[in-house]
């Protein structure tokens, strides 16, 4: 069965901080797809990354960076010199490949950036 | 380029009426689901639909039904509210390789 924990709850750093955000998936398949989506605080959801469970090489897209081990079931999500416009809900999600695209997403993790 | 649009943005409804919220792509995505944010949670799947004409039940799907007449459009329809289905409503859609594009929600309360 397909699975996403996010222990954290609510994380509050301060502005120019660096911050991870944890994401531990459970999944009996060999072949899925892992994502990140951003939340702010207007509602949307919006999409951050994809990961397959192919490709093990971190990713870095200015300020964010992901750390994907399969050997742990982890996707970890790091933002570096937080920002204020940073605070969102972020929610990692996974996807089995062969499952018409359902995705299950994680509690999700509040991330407060204090000025 | 809408993308995907979810239409009404909020919406109070009495125990027992009934309403459809509306989803619409303009995207030609064959996926299209429903899901709802109960506060603090995650999204919970409550209907999905492959392509026109076809749908299928998530995780949470009583109190619902859909329907998908067209590829574009894949309204949610509930037919007797009840308090337990207050929440925020996103529709999204998917080109089929695995990433979703999310409508802006539609906030419900049932009182």
């Amino acid at each position: 069965a397909q699975k996403v924990t996010q222990a954290q709850t609510e994380i509050s750093v301060v502005e120019k901080e660096d911050v991870t955000l944890d994401c531990v998936y459970e999944t009996r398949d060999t072949t899925y797809y892992l994502f990140w989506y951003k939340q702010p605080p207007s509602g949307e959801l919006v999409f951050l990354i994809r990961r397959n469970s192919f490709d093990e090489q971190n990713e870095i897209s200015g300020r964010y960076s992901w750390n994907f081990q399969k050997s742990t079931s982890s996707f970890n999500f790091t933002i570096t010199a937080s920002q204020v416009v940073d605070s969102a809900v972020y929610f990692c999600a996974l996807s089995e490949m062969n499952r018409d695209d359902k995705i299950i997403f994680g509690k999700g993790t509040r991330l407060h950036i204090l000025p | 380029n809408a993308g995907v649009t979810q239409t009404p943005k909020f919406r109070i409804l009495k125990i027992g009426q009934s309403m459809t919220l509306q989803c619409a792509q303009d995207m030609n995505h064959n996926y299209m689901y429903w899901y709802r944010q109960d506060p603090g949670m995650g999204l919970k799947l409550i209907y999905y639909s492959v392509g026109a004409g076809i749908t299928d039940k998530g995780e949470v799907p009583n109190g619902y039904n859909v329907s998908r007449s067209t590829t574009e459009d894949f309204p949610l329809r509930l037919e007797l509210a009840a308090p337990s289905q207050t929440s925020v409503y996103f529709c999204a859609s998917s080109p089929s390789i695995y990433i979703q594009y999310f409508g802006a929600g539609t906030r419900l309360s049932v009182l």
